[in-house]
């Protein structure tokens, strides 16, 4: 089975960096995916990690830790729009379904 | 190039009653997912399909859900006597061939009374 945790809620300052935490736990990986999602809205593609390392999008950056089961999501130069929940979602080994954590709200003050 | 389409984008039922949710892929994607999302919760996959097959069913509720990508149209994720806890947003996502990325529809809130 999968396990994947994240923490509940997060809150920033606007201009300031935050850093989401995401481990997990599962009986086969074939990749990790961060995506954003507004309140009423569709999830939205923000990276992808297979391999262990940093992957850097603009303002967003995304790493794993294959042997660690352990990923963040680090998102700079906080904006007000950024204030939105962060799904963390493992693909598993066999077949193509994502396993998402419960998604960490991220609170962005000015 | 329209994203993943999903409609209606509101549904509203009575205990007992049929719904029926529709999703048109990505153009070039064969693959379709359908996820859950209940109040205050994760997305929870339900089922992945391709044009006439399902792939994986397993988070399907074993009655009164089934789920179809005919040939031709858009795939349908039909729920039968519903019942109060049905209520939840469910998401269309779509894959091309041979692709990691699941690219998410606008979803249908279904809010059974």
């Amino acid at each position: 089975g999968q396990n994947i945790d994240q923490p509940t809620e997060m809150t920033a300052t606007e201009g300031a960096i935050v850093q989401i935490n995401c481990t997990y736990q599962t009986s086969g990986f074939n990749g990790l995916f961060w995506y954003q999602q507004h309140a009423g809205e569709a999830p939205t593609f923000l990276s992808y990690n297979v391999l262990d390392g940093l992957e850097e999008k603009g303002r967003f950056s995304s790493f794993l830790s294959r042997s660690k089961g352990y990923s963040y999501l680090l998102l700079k130069e906080l904006q007000m729009k950024d204030s939105a929940s962060y799904l963390c979602a493992v693909r598993g080994a066999a077949g193509n379904k994502l396993t998402f954590g419960g998604g960490t709200r991220v609170l962005v003050k000015p | 190039n329209a994203g993943v389409m999903q409609n209606p984008r509101h549904l509203v039922r009575r205990r007992g009653q049929e719904a029926r949710l529709r999703c048109s892929p990505m153009k070039g994607h064969s693959h379709v997912y359908w996820y859950r999302q209940l109040p205050e919760e994760g997305l929870k996959f339900m089922v992945y399909l391709q044009k006439e097959n399902i792939i994986d069913e397993s988070g399907m509720p074993k009655e009164r859900f089934s789920a179809e990508f005919p040939k031709e149209g858009p795939s349908i994720l039909r729920i039968q006597q519903v019942v109060r806890g049905d209520s939840a947003a469910y998401f269309c996502a779509s894959s091309p061939p041979a692709s990691e990325t699941q690219y998410f529809g606008p979803g249908t809130r279904l809010l059974v009374l």
